[in-house]
């Protein structure tokens, strides 16, 4: 099964407008963190935001805010306010057990964001 | 302060060499991780190095290896290259502690094996 699900393949969004990437995760452990990082045409992982299985609010970070609902397993990333730079690949990861004690992420399929001016 | 680098930013090779690729963590990180990164398989962890000792380790065969150095830099190597090796390979640091979470990737060798 997959351990991290990624629905949407592409988006294209009007610019300035909010757009929400999904992702649900599959874990049996009670520790675990989720990531969402934004990879433009160049290649690099730029890291965006964080959250922790016993964080209790929702991560934000700037113009992005992560969406964690743990019962249904999902943790979107939502943008606020989309921007033209925005367009880019975007990964949501997640690390299993307890943070001292694994750094391994295992990532989503990825969704090709688009920006439509 | 700098980000993760990796060297050199672009390789070609032939099937049946070896490569050695480099990647300097952040200043102050010791966990340096790598990844493999293809259009079909997607993001893969190949293994993690913290404190010169290899960690974890993902479903790669042998003739994947690393390591890393007493300045937490780190070095990864594939023999007998073959063509399915070609990927755009990524290596992230990070503190490693307990309540800090971000691993800052770099910005990849690709590799290219004809």
């Amino acid at each position: 099964a997959q351990k991290i699900t990624q629905t949407q393949p592409g988006m294209f969004v009007q610019e300035k407008e909010a757009v929400t990437l999904d992702c649900t995760y599959d874990t049996s452990d009670q520790s675990y963190g989720l990531f969402w990082y934004k990879q433009p045409s160049s290649g690099e992982m730029i890291f965006l935001i964080y959250q922790g299985s016993y964080d209790e609010q929702n991560a934000t970070e700037g113009r992005y805010s992560l969406n964690f609902q743990k019962a249904r397993k999902s943790a979107n990333l939502v943008i606020s306010a989309s921007q033209l730079g925005d367009s880019a690949m975007y990964f949501c990861a997640m690390r299993e057990g307890p943070n001292f004690g694994n750094e391994k992420l295992t990532f989503g399929t990825g969704t090709r964001l688009t920006i439509i001016p | 302060k700098a980000g993760v680098t990796q060297t050199p930013r672009y390789l070609i090779k032939t099937r049946g060499q070896q490569v050695t690729l480099s990647c300097s963590p952040i200043s102050g990180h010791r966990s340096v991780s790598w990844y493999q990164q293809t259009p079909g398989q997607g993001l893969q962890f190949l293994f993690e190095y913290f404190s010169e000792t290899q960690r974890n380790k993902g479903n790669f065969p042998g003739r994947f290896s690393g390591r890393q150095f007493s300045n937490s830099r780190s070095e990864m190597n594939v023999s007998t290259l073959e063509l399915g090796d070609s990927a755009l390979y990524l290596c992230a640091s990070s503190l490693r502690t307990d309540y800090y979470n971000e691993q800052f990737f770099g910005p990849g060798t690709r590799l290219t094996v004809l």
